[in-house]
């Protein structure tokens, strides 16, 4: 069973376009997030989510959207895509603060490449 | 603001040998903190979590201690494999809460047969 899911897994458009990359986890986790981790491989926090409420919003550009319809899920839809959006775009989630050990769990990751 | 700083950022070895991998962070109000394994064009495995009031964790040939007082973090493999062969990255919380993880930059093992 696959604890945190992304799809798709790639994902290769033409600058303009607009995609979105969608989420799922089984683990009954409160908090899901998005990282991106650029060419250099540096993994860097984009959204944070808490019971499908947006709690953190890093200095992201407003083309990228995350929307949570239930806690569950955690979708990031980004609008007229860039050359620099091209990244490998990760969903993580863990449980409850005070609930257990705060471990992250990550998903395989979606390779996003814009032409 | 929380930073992450591994070193070194790349680590060759032969096979056999005992290595250990550095972290630093700034702000030592961590909840906890997490060693990862990434492979190539692969998501992040977790290794091993300490907990604040923890001084280190072992899981079969890895050990990850914490210092908090000093701000670091060091995670020791025994007896290195060539399947050990990977970027191992360390994560430490942005704020006194224990998420979100911020992240260093990763050393990528190589471990020759």
């Amino acid at each position: 069973d696959t604890a945190v899911s992304q799809t798709p897994k790639y994902l290769v458009t033409q600058m303009g376009n607009d995609k979105s990359i969608k989420c799922e986890q089984n683990l009954g986790h409160d908090t899901m997030y998005w990282y991106k981790q650029d060419s250099k491989k540096f993994l860097k926090i984009m959204f944070s989510y808490n019971n499908k409420e947006l709690i953190i919003n890093e200095t992201v550009p407003n083309r990228f959207s995350p929307k949570s319809p239930d806690k569950a899920h955690l979708n990031l839809h980004i609008n007229s895509l860039e050359l620099g959006d091209s990244a490998v775009y990760f969903c993580a989630s863990s449980p409850p603060t005070g609930s257990g050990t705060g471990e992250l769990f990550f998903g395989e990751g979606s390779r996003l490449t814009v032409l | 603001k929380q930073e992450v700083t591994q070193i070194p950022a790349a680590l060759s070895v032969p096979e056999g040998e005992n290595l250990v991998l550095n972290c630093s962070f700034t702000d030592s109000a961590i909840y906890n903190l997490q060693w990862f394994r990434q492979d190539p064009g692969k998501g992040l495995t977790s290794l091993l979590l300490i907990q604040s009031s923890q001084r280190e964790q072992t899981s079969g040939r890895l050990n990850a201690s914490l210092d908090k007082s000093s701000g670091r973090s060091t995670l020791y493999i025994a007896a290195s494999q060539p399947g050990d062969s990977a970027t191992y990255l360390c994560a430490a919380p942005a704020t006194s809460g224990n998420t979100p993880l911020v992240f260093g930059k990763g050393t990528r093992l190589s471990v020759i047969a």
